[in-house]
């Protein structure tokens, strides 16, 4: 199944705040999980990535984790700023095959982070 | 990191008529895809545009109404043929190999 499902649909914070967005895949032939940062008008940004040996990786406020026995991973925002209002993609790439390299996303969170 | 310039930005068509998006990678990738993304909702991969060879179709879309070329390593373009309404959404250029950079997006609208 090439389906990753993503949650909450929207979130709102607080400055300052901790949001977690969560994702869960099925596909095991997945190989490379980026999240993207998508501002009205834009196109996705890539944030962060992680590949499935690693369990978690940080870059500057933003924390990837991966859990690979339960399929899942997470974004995490530390000390979220009004600037990070913005729409969030999980996604995961397929590691082989003739769909090598072809990303699938998740369904968006709208995240807002109230001053 | 691979920077993607995508023309042009937005464009208002009539039905039946046709629009060809370009797409330009800063640096030879192996890889270039296309997607479709309605107004608040998800990215879908449209195809995988191969260099020297056809395009692979995602299932629901067909080469006749999205015919893909590919002639380089740097460069790709998206045709969306006699459009209807239905086709109103932005399209989105990827490409990389490690990994994987937009564009701006296309903005389409259909009257």
């Amino acid at each position: 199944q090439q389906q990753v499902k993503q949650s909450p649909q929207s979130l709102i914070v607080q400055k300052g705040g901790i949001p977690i967005i969560n994702c869960a895949y099925e596909n095991t032939a997945f190989d490379y999980f980026p999240w993207y940062q998508q501002f009205p008008g834009k196109g996705p940004a890539l944030l962060i990535a992680i590949r499935p040996d690693v369990s978690e990786k940080k870059e500057g406020r933003f924390t990837i984790s991966f859990n690979k026995s339960a399929k899942q991973f997470s974004l995490h925002i530390m000390d979220s700023q009004p600037g990070d209002s913005a729409t969030y993609f999980c996604a995961a790439r397929n590691a082989g095959g003739t769909s090598y390299g072809k990303l699938t996303f998740g369904q968006g969170t709208i995240l807002t982070v109230h001053p | 990191s691979a920077v993607i310039s995508q023309k042009p930005s937005r464009d208002i068509c009539q039905r039946g008529t046709s629009l060809t998006i370009q797409c330009q990678v800063d640096s030879q990738v192996t890889m270039m895809f296309w997607y479709r993304q309605q107004p608040g909702q998800s990215l879908t991969l449209i195809a995988t545009a191969n260099q020297g060879s056809e395009a692979t179709y995602e299932s629901g879309f067909v080469i006749d109404k999205f015919p893909i070329s590919r002639p380089n390593l740097t460069f790709s373009t998206l045709t969306v043929s006699n459009m209807s309404p239905e086709d109103s959404s932005i399209y989105l250029c990827s490409g990389g190999d490690t990994e994987a950079f937009f564009g701006q997006g296309t903005r389409l609208t259909v009257v």
